[in-house]
């Protein structure tokens, strides 16, 4: 089974921090994903990234910056934390140019104070 | 523009009726994905079903069928005889050039006893 793995469940960081969550996949897929939930808005793609050091803006990617160094690794860097980027992280894996489903982690439960 | 539309936020009702959520979808590509994720408490995603742009059979899977009607644009998912254990959230999803999910907003289905 593919596993993704997110580093932390819950974390708790303050204004202005530099905050980094990390994703680790273990099925040698090609692209993986950051998305952030918030109720009523459902998942919004944050960053993508098709390729080691490729990545591609999704719809909210100011405020946030990622890590692409080792396939399996991919990074999303919060510079500067504001209270706004409260939320739940999910990271997401799957194959390259198929019509697989994504392979969610379990989520990490961030809160900026 | 890609989108997808959840438009029934919250979704309640009493355990053996059958819901039907629903999933309106915009894109301007011919091959395209759609795809259910169901979200329970515990917080991962999982996948349901997948369907691509070219077939547009009806599917069934014990409990649960997916109506995708290309003409409205709708991917509709119906649960029949719902049980406690099927209260989650529930996402539709829209995956266009192989590597780019985009994602409803989500439905939160809560059965009741």
């Amino acid at each position: 089974d593919v596993k993704v793995t997110q580093s932390s469940r819950y974390l708790v960081k303050r204004t202005g921090e530099k905050v980094f969550l990390e994703c680790v996949q273990d099925m040698d897929h090609e692209n993986m994903f950051w998305y952030r939930q918030d109720p009523g808005l459902g998942l919004r793609l944050i960053y993508f990234s098709y390729d080691v050091k490729m990545k591609e803006k999704g719809d909210i990617p100011e405020g946030y910056s990622v890590s692409r160094e080792k396939k399996e690794r991919f990074s999303l860097i919060l510079e500067s934390a504001s209270t706004n980027q409260t939320s739940m992280y999910l990271c997401a894996s799957s194959p390259r140019w198929t019509d697989s489903p994504l392979h969610f982690g379990n989520g990490t439960r961030l809160t900026v104070t | 523009a890609q989108k997808v539309t959840q438009a029934q936020t919250e979704i309640s009702v009493v355990e053996k009726e059958d819901v039907t959520l629903d999933c309106v979808y915009e894109t301007r590509d011919t091959t395209y994905y759609l795809f259910w994720y169901k979200q329970p408490p515990s917080g991962e995603l999982v996948f349901l079903i997948r369907r691509n742009s070219f077939d547009e059979q009806n599917e069934i899977s014990g409990r649960y069928s997916w109506n995708f009607q290309k003409s409205t644009s709708s991917f509709n998912f119906t649960i029949t005889a719902s049980q406690v254990v099927d209260s989650a959230v529930y996402f539709c999803a829209l995956l266009y050039n192989n590597n780019d999910m985009r994602f409803g907003a989500g439905t939160r289905l809560t059965v009741k006893p």
